[in-house]
């Protein structure tokens, strides 16, 4: 009875490779979110989703694209990855979008990228 | 765009006595929330508490209390009590009210170690 899911718990792969990482929340929210720590522990927003608009962060490559096939997940897809990418990404779900609106992390899937 | 300054990297503190997080934010927005995040060393974020900033009174949860000085700009969480499974990174984060479905901005993040 997780509340916000996330799939594999641990990625290793290759410089050059495609993965995706999944994400499923069963709270019922509607806002979806990635976002990526890095080494130092930094925590940034990556892209906020709803069944509205997709906000991309402007510092975030187009490889990497998330997807949504219903309101309960969205997906991460991240092509040719680079040694750069290797972090913990955590999803996160919102009951909306308001600034009072608590977000709900998953336990984060740690990728590493050779 | 919201800016989170945590000025302590770490903290040393004995068990059972009281711990103030740092927590200052710039922001041009008049509507915010301000929240605060634990990740213990097995890697979960685990939400703490949330203030608005038209709240009047401080939030407060069990043990956790947030010291919210608005004209100062400052969101410090206070720990009553610390206990040794409070050893964690502590985030502070913020979010504008108008900013759609933006997600949170983060701070870097205090390391608190509980001494026993």
């Amino acid at each position: 009875d997780t509340a916000v899911s996330q799939t594999p718990k641990y990625l290793v792969t290759q410089m050059g490779n495609d993965k995706s990482i999944k994400c499923e929340q069963n709270l019922g929210h509607d806002t979806m979110y990635w976002y990526k720590q890095d080494s130092k522990k930094f925590l940034k927003i990556m892209f906020s989703y709803n069944n509205k608009e997709l906000i991309i962060n402007e510092t975030v490559p187009n490889r990497f694209s998330p997807k949504s096939p219903d309101k309960a997940h969205l997906n991460l897809h991240i092509n040719s990855l680079e040694l750069g990418d290797s972090a913990v990404y955590f999803c996160a779900s919102s009951q909306g979008e308001g600034s009072w609106e608590t977000q709900y992390f998953g336990p984060g899937t740690r990728l590493l990228v050779l | 765009a919201q800016k989170i300054t945590q000025t302590q990297p770490g903290m040393f503190v004995q068990e059972k006595e009281a711990v103030t997080l740092d927590c200052t934010y710039d922001t041009s927005d008049p509507s915010y929330g301000l929240f605060w995040y634990k990740q213990p060393s097995s890697g979960e974020m685990i939400f703490l508490i949330y203030q608005g900033s038209y709240d009047q009174q401080n939030a407060t949860e069990g043990r956790y209390s947030l010291n919210f000085q608005k004209a100062r700009k400052s969101a410090n969480l206070v720990i009553s009590a610390s206990q040794l499974g409070d050893s964690a990174m502590y985030f502070c984060a913020a979010k504008a009210a108008g900013g759609g479905a933006d997600g949170l901005t983060f701070g870097k993040g205090t390391h608190l170690i509980i001494q026993p």
